[in-house]
């Protein structure tokens, strides 16, 4: 099983550009979610979604689209790249809480993203 | 308010003392805890998991829960090098986090 897989690994984009950060999981999961780290701050919530179809926003959505069209796949949009989007983002699948799961997230390992 | 509250450190300590990481939370709804590690430029994973109130051991790890003061805590015993990480709390049926406590145990 590969787990959770993110690419690109690293991006450098100019302001106003536009990109997707890609996101697969194989263990089939219903939870999917992204968030992004930056010093001091942890790891914010940018959007989720609980089963394709479904998607909601978390902390800091904006600047930020997704959507949900199988259960594998949950890409990242980025309309229109700004420098405080310089960020580490990072995609975590589980099968949520309840039904005896623990609800624990499985993680990618990271895109690196600088904006310029 | 975030709904959990985490000192981001950084923490650092000599190899082998006993190391306390600490987190609260706002909802008394919560009911697993997990306690998750991150090594530099790696993603996040599961370290353990507690639920609702007490202790769980594992190995040089344990996890406790206090409900009543909403209060999580983390400790490890005999720190190595090798714990070296950011370690992050979250409660499992919410997808937020704490800060995540940066620690360094310094041979």
């Amino acid at each position: 099983n590969a787990g959770v897989t993110q690419t690109p690994k690293f991006q450098v984009l100019k302001t106003g550009q536009s990109m997707t950060l890609q996101c697969a999981q194989d263990m089939n999961h219903e939870y999917m979610s992204w968030y992004r780290q930056d010093p001091g701050m942890g790891l914010r919530l940018i959007h989720y979604s609980v089963g394709a179809g479904i998607t909601d926003q978390g902390e800091v959505p904006n600047g930020y689209n997704v959507s949900r069209s199988t259960t594998e796949d949950f890409p990242l949009r980025l309309l229109s790249a700004a420098p405080s989007q310089t960020s580490v983002y990072f995609c975590a699948s589980s099968r949520g809480p309840g039904g005896g799961s623990t609800g624990e997230l499985f993680f990618g390992e990271g895109s690196r993203l600088t904006v310029l | 308010q975030k709904e959990v509250e985490q000192d981001p450190g950084p923490l650092s300590v000599p190899e082998g003392a006993i190391v306390s990481l600490n987190c609260t939370y706002s909802n008394s709804a919560f009911q697993y805890f997990m306690w998750y590690r991150q090594y530099s430029r790696k993603g996040p994973e599961l370290l353990m998991y507690t639920y609702s109130s007490g202790n769980k051991e594992d190995g040089r790890f344990t996890a406790q829960v206090d409900k009543s003061s909403k209060y999580i805590s983390l400790f490890i015993r005999d720190s190595q090098p090798s714990d070296s990480a950011t370690y992050l709390c979250a409660p499992n049926n919410d997808m937020r986090f704490g800060a995540g406590t940066r620690l360094t145990v310094k041979p």
